[in-house]
Order: C-alpha cells, then structure tokens, then sequence
C-alpha cells in the first residue's frame, strides 16, 4: 500500500519570499502524484498533477513540483508567494492502474505574513 | 456544470438523531467518495464506490451507512449520531487517474 508523508504541518512565510511545501510518498509500483489546495471554509480543489511525462509540472497561479523517482519526493514550491496563497495544502498519491483510492498527507498549512 | 454539490452545508444534530447528507456531481465519473476532516487528522476515507451499485469501506466506516442511487448521487447516513461524529464532512467524485473533484463540505455538529 502507498503512504504520503508531509514533512510540515505549518510552514510560516513573509509576503513575496519564496516557500517549499515537501511531500514525500512509498510506493512500490508506478504513482500518479496531486496537490491540493484548500481555502479557509471551502472544499479542496486540484493544484496541479504528475500524471506521466515532463516531470516539472506549472499551476495556473505560479506554483510548480518536481516529481523525483529516485527521491520519491513531490515537492511543491513558489518564487514569491503572496497573501492570497494563505491556505492548507495536501500532496496525494495513487497508484496508476490500481485501486480507486487515492492516499493523501495530512496536509501543510502555508501562513503568509505581510 | 455545477461540479460536485452536497446538501446541506450546516446541521446541528443530538445524540442519537440520524441524517442523509446527499452529494451529486454532474462529471460523469463513475468514482465517488465520502471523508471526513478533522483538525489535525487530515481526510480520512468513510466510504468509496467505485462504480454504480458498489460500494467499499474505507478507513473510518464504523456509524456510517452510503447508497450509490445512481451514476450521479451517493448519500451518506448516519443513523444514531454520536459527538465524535462532528466533523467536516466532505463528497467527492474521481477520474481514472484518481483526480478527485470535492463538494464544498457539510459541517456536522453533534451535541
């Protein structure tokens, strides 16, 4: 069975700093890997996948993750972050051609601070 | 397209009193979920279905009962709520790829 592990439960930022949420996953077979983002009182919503292909994967807003096999790492960064982006992030990991449920971390809280 | 909607946002419940939260998504996904969220614990898996007329127990069945009416809906009952039962309560319907697309949540108190 596949497991995830956020390396941070809150990750504190000045406004414009660049941020690095880690997710790191164990599996023994090929992954689709996903990021999430939840806003405060909302539901989750995707933030960008690895599904195959380049393994550099952009967001619409300016985040991007590195999907590293040999690392099993997906790790989740943005040059410069803004207020906006205050919110609780999960990475998720299923299993490509397997079962129907995918594995999330318990999720990174990313506080960005004028 | 509406996307994935759930009803109802809020209820308050007692002791022993049961509910239907409904969640219906217009995707056309044969995968649809139930979780649950809870400070510090993540999501947690209630239920899944694969597919309709299936179901499965996920991690945190124990309380819970779902139906799969259809393609489109798939409800979550309790049927004598208890106040470890408060919690966020979350629908989502799922692509091949495991894509999940989430409703905007029903926040459940049990008092």
């Amino acid at each position: 069975a596949q497991s995830v592990t956020q390396l941070d439960s809150q990750v504190p930022v000045f406004e414009e700093a660049p941020v690095e949420l880690r997710c790191n996953y164990s599996s023994s077979v090929s992954v689709y890997l996903f990021w999430y983002v939840q806003y405060p009182n909302q539901g989750l919503q995707l933030l960008l996948k690895y599904l195959s292909g380049s393994t550099l994967v952009e967001s619409i807003n300016g985040f991007e993750a590195e999907f590293n096999k040999s690392q099993t790492s997906f790790h989740l960064r943005k040059p410069s972050v803004h207020i906006s982006d205050t919110a609780e992030y999960f990475c998720a990991v299923s299993v490509s051609g397997g079962s129907y449920i995918p594995t999330f971390g318990r999720g990174t809280s990313l506080i960005v601070h004028p | 397209n509406a996307g994935v909607t759930q009803t109802p946002k809020f209820q308050v419940l007692k002791t022993g009193q049961s509910m239907t939260l409904q969640c219906a998504q217009d995707m056309n996904h044969n995968s649809m979920y139930w979780y649950r969220q809870d400070p510090g614990m993540g999501l947690r898996l209630i239920y899944y279905s694969a597919s309709e007329g299936t179901t499965d127990k996920g991690e945190v069945p124990n309380g819970y009962n779902v139906s799969r009416l259809n393609k489109r809906e798939f409800s979550l009952r309790l049927e004598s709520a208890a106040p470890s039962q408060t919690s966020v309560y979350f629908c989502a319907s799922g692509t091949v790829s495991n894509e999940q697309f989430f409703g905007p949540g029903t926040r459940l108190t049990v008092l």
